[in-house]
């Protein structure tokens, strides 16, 4: 089955960094990449995610790349903010309506102002 | 819309006893989710369903794990008997069909077994 490996498991930036988490998927059937992000003692949220059909996609400070060919996606985030710390989820998918998500391990984002 | 609603927010258990985790779905959504978060293993699928019918169980742990969905408005996740390693966050998310993808996820269920 599909195995999402994500790096780094922590991360710590000055405010108005940048940030970049990277993913690596095994299986080269997935074809949707969501991130979520989870604030402590919350829920999971989606923050963006991207098809296969699809090299890059940007909403306001984050952006998420795909290289399907090297089988690796990232996310970045630019002028980080306090408020973006939190825990942050790649995952991969590939049912025909990407229903069944396989999560990577997670990356504690903290910005520090 | 409420969003996805999950009862109860936290339990504590002991060993051996029965726990029931129930989940309300958002609304006109068709698939349902159960996820358990624990720091070990990240956040893993357990089980989801599609209009009230379980499409795929296999990340269910072992027969002690059971799920059902009745209606499209209730399912739940039946631990029996619970252990001590089954303590985790155990989330509920839910999605409609078409062409949105995102899974709107519950507040979760905070569980201990002691």
């Amino acid at each position: 089955g599909e195995n999402v490996e994500q790096h780094p498991s922590t991360l710590s930036v000055q405010e108005g960094d940048s940030a970049v988490i990277k993913c690596t998927y095994s299986d080269s059937a997935s074809n949707y990449f969501p991130w979520y992000k989870q604030e402590l003692g919350k829920r999971p949220q989606l923050i963006i995610d991207i098809r296969s059909n699809v090299g890059e996609k940007k909403d306001q400070r984050i952006a998420v790349t795909l290289n399907k060919t090297a089988k690796h996606f990232s996310l970045h985030i630019t002028e980080t903010q306090p408020e973006d710390s939190a825990v942050y989820f790649c995952a991969a998918s590939m049912n025909t309506g990407f229903q069944k998500l396989v999560f990577g391990t997670g990356t504690r984002l903290l910005v520090s102002p | 819309d409420a969003g996805v609603i999950q009862s109860p927010r936290h339990e504590v258990t002991e060993m051996g006893q029965e726990v029931t985790l129930r989940c309300k779905p958002i609304s006109g959504h068709d698939y349902l989710f159960w996820y358990r978060q624990t720091m070990m293993r990240g956040l893993e699928l357990l089980i989801y369903f599609n209009n009230n019918v379980p499409i795929d169980d296999s990340g269910m742990p072992e027969d002690r794990f059971s799920a059902k969905m009745p209606n499209a408005s209730f399912s739940t996740l039946k631990i029996q008997p619970s252990e001590p390693r089954d303590s985790a966050v155990y989330f509920c998310a839910s999605k409609g069909g078409g062409q949105g993808h995102e899974q709107y996820f519950g507040p979760g269920t905070r569980l201990t077994v002691t």
